[in-house]
């Protein structure tokens, strides 16, 4: 079995400081992770994935996170947040090797003040 | 590429009706899932078809079904509507590799409302 907690629902920044999202992940074998993005009305973007190779992943518009096993969390870092940050994140995991069925984390909503 | 397309994007059905969503993968993608979100359950696979074959299968009523056709475009269908039905549903197309991770591609979406 499987699952990811978002520790945060709700994360509100203020522009050009840093960005911290924070997900743990429970699995019962060699999991892939991973953080989507979904703005409004918008389908899920993928941001980055770890599938066991380096265990600190660089994703798109200067995101990464770091795969830490031995406190089985995967958070999500940016140095300076910008205001096209706000939206909703999804840490996700699955079982190495086999990407097709996806359970999400419940999500954090990341408002960025100007 | 043009990327996964889904129609329609919203629809209004009432209780007790039946719906068909329909979702077209990205081009040369043969493996389409199928996403539930709502605000109070977030997001749930309903389930996964790979060359017209279901592979994979959520925690979901059998009023909830789906295809895949020879193209790969898939549709699901949803029987006997419920209220809590209400939710948007999201397909996703990926490639299909024997090794590594086989990223997938989100489309918009489809927003059903049940009155």
């Amino acid at each position: 079995a499987q699952s990811v907690t978002q520790l945060d629902s709700h994360v509100s920044v203020s522009e050009g400081t840093p960005v911290l999202l924070r997900c743990n992940y429970s699995s019962s074998y060699s999991p892939s992770l991973f953080w989507y993005v979904q703005h409004p009305n918008k389908g899920l973007q993928l941001l980055l994935k770890y599938t066991s190779a380096a265990t600190l992943v660089k994703g798109i518009n200067g995101f990464e996170a770091e795969f830490k096993k031995s406190e089985t969390s995967f958070h999500l870092t940016k140095p300076s947040a910008h205001m096209s940050d706000a939206a909703e994140y999804f840490c996700v995991v699955t079982p190495s090797g086999s990407a097709r069925q996806l359970t999400f984390g419940s999500g954090t909503q990341l408002t960025v003040l100007p | 590429k043009a990327g996964v397309t889904q129609t329609p994007r919203y629809l209004i059905k009432t209780r007790g009706q039946q719906v068909t969503l329909s979702c077209s993968p990205i081009s040369g993608h043969r493996s389409v899932s199928w996403y539930q979100q709502t605000p109070g359950q977030g997001l749930q696979f309903l389930f996964e078809y790979f060359s017209e074959t279901q592979r994979n299968k959520g925690n979901f009523p059998g009023r909830f079904s789906g295809r895949q056709f020879s193209n790969s475009r898939s549709e699901m269908n949803v029987s006997t509507l419920e209220l809590g039905d209400s939710a948007l549903y999201l397909c996703a197309s990926g490639e299909t590799r024997t090794t590594g991770y086989n990223e997938q591609f989100f489309g918009p979406g489809t927003r059903l409302t049940v009155l």
